[in-house]
C-alpha cells in the first residue's frame, strides 16, 4: 500500500531546482505532498485530487498523472528554508474509508 | 480554529512495560484518527485509524493497539513494550466529511525503548 519516492536523497546549491517524484502500484484517489523538519511533525504542502492536475504553493508545484499513479513535486529556485523531508502521501480509488498511506520520505538539503 | 495535542513529548521506557499515548483534537466534531510511527530516518507507518468512537482499523499487526473512548481522544497502548517498539509516534486527524482533507498531525512522542 505504501507508495515509493524517489530519490531517496538531494542535495541542492541554492537556487537550483530538484524533482521528487511518488509512486503507487494501485489506483489513487489522492495524492498529498508533506514537508517534515528534522524532529518536528510533517507540515501540508498540497494536494492534487484530478488526474492531470497541477498545484502551485510559492515556487513549488506538483503534478499528478492518474493513469501512471504517480505524482511529481517540483521545487524551484530552491532555498534553504526548503530542506527537510519530503513526503508524499496516498489515498487508494479502491478505499471507502480513510486509510492513508505515506511514502519512503525524499532527503532535501538546500546548501549555500 | 482545530488544534491537536499530543503527550508525552518524550518517553523512556524499559522493555517489558506498558505504554500509553494520548492525543486529543479540539475544535472539530467527529474526526478520523490517525497513529502513525517513524522509525529513525524512515517513513511514516500507518499503525491505527479510527472513523468514529470505538471503531478502529488497524494496519499493523504488533504489539501495539489503539483506542477511541471520546470522539476526539485517541490513545495508543501496549502491554509489553519491545526495543522495536522504539520511534517517533505521531497522531493526525482529518475531516471525516471531505475525503480531500488534508492530515494535521501533532508534535509527535519520541518513544526510546531501553
Amino acid at each position: 500500500q505504501q507508495p515509493v519516492q524517489s530519490p531517496q536523497a538531494v542535495i541542492l546549491r541554492e537556487g537550483e531546482d530538484a524533482v521528487i517524484n511518488c509512486s503507487s502500484s494501485k489506483a489513487l484517489y489522492s495524492v498529498h505532498w508533506y514537508r517534515q523538519k528534522h524532529g518536528e511533525a510533517p507540515v501540508f504542502l498540497m494536494i492534487l485530487l484530478k488526474g492531470g492536475e497541477q498545484k502551485g504553493h510559492d515556487k513549488i508545484s506538483a503534478s499528478f498523472n492518474e493513469k501512471k499513479q504517480q505524482s511529481s513535486l517540483y521545487l524551484t529556485a530552491s532555498q534553504l528554508s526548503y530542506s527537510g523531508t519530503y513526503f508524499c502521501g496516498t489515498s487508494l480509488l479502491m478505499n471507502t474509508g480513510n486509510q492513508f498511506y505515506f511514502g519512503t520520505g525524499t532527503s532535501l538539503t538546500v546548501i549555500p | 480554529s482545530q488544534t491537536i495535542h499530543q503527550w508525552p513529548a518524550t518517553l523512556v521506557q524499559p522493555v517489558g512495560s506498558p505504554l500509553s499515548l494520548e492525543c486529543t483534537v479540539e475544535g472539530t466534531s467527529n474526526p478520523n484518527l490517525y497513529w502513525y510511527r517513524q522509525a529513525a530516518g524512515r517513513g511514516l507507518q500507518l499503525l491505527f485509524y479510527s472513523v468514529g468512537i470505538g471503531q478502529i482499523s488497524s494496519e499493523v499487526p504488533q504489539n501495539l493497539s489503539a483506542s477511541r473512548p471520546q470522539d476526539r481522544q485517541f490513545i495508543l497502548s501496549s502491554k509489553k513494550l519491545l526495543l522495536s517498539d522504539s520511534g517517533f509516534y505521531l497522531c493526525a486527524w482529518s475531516r471525516s466529511d471531505r475525503r480531500d482533507s488534508p492530515l494535521h498531525f501533532g508534535n509527535g512522542t519520541r518513544l526510546t525503548v531501553t
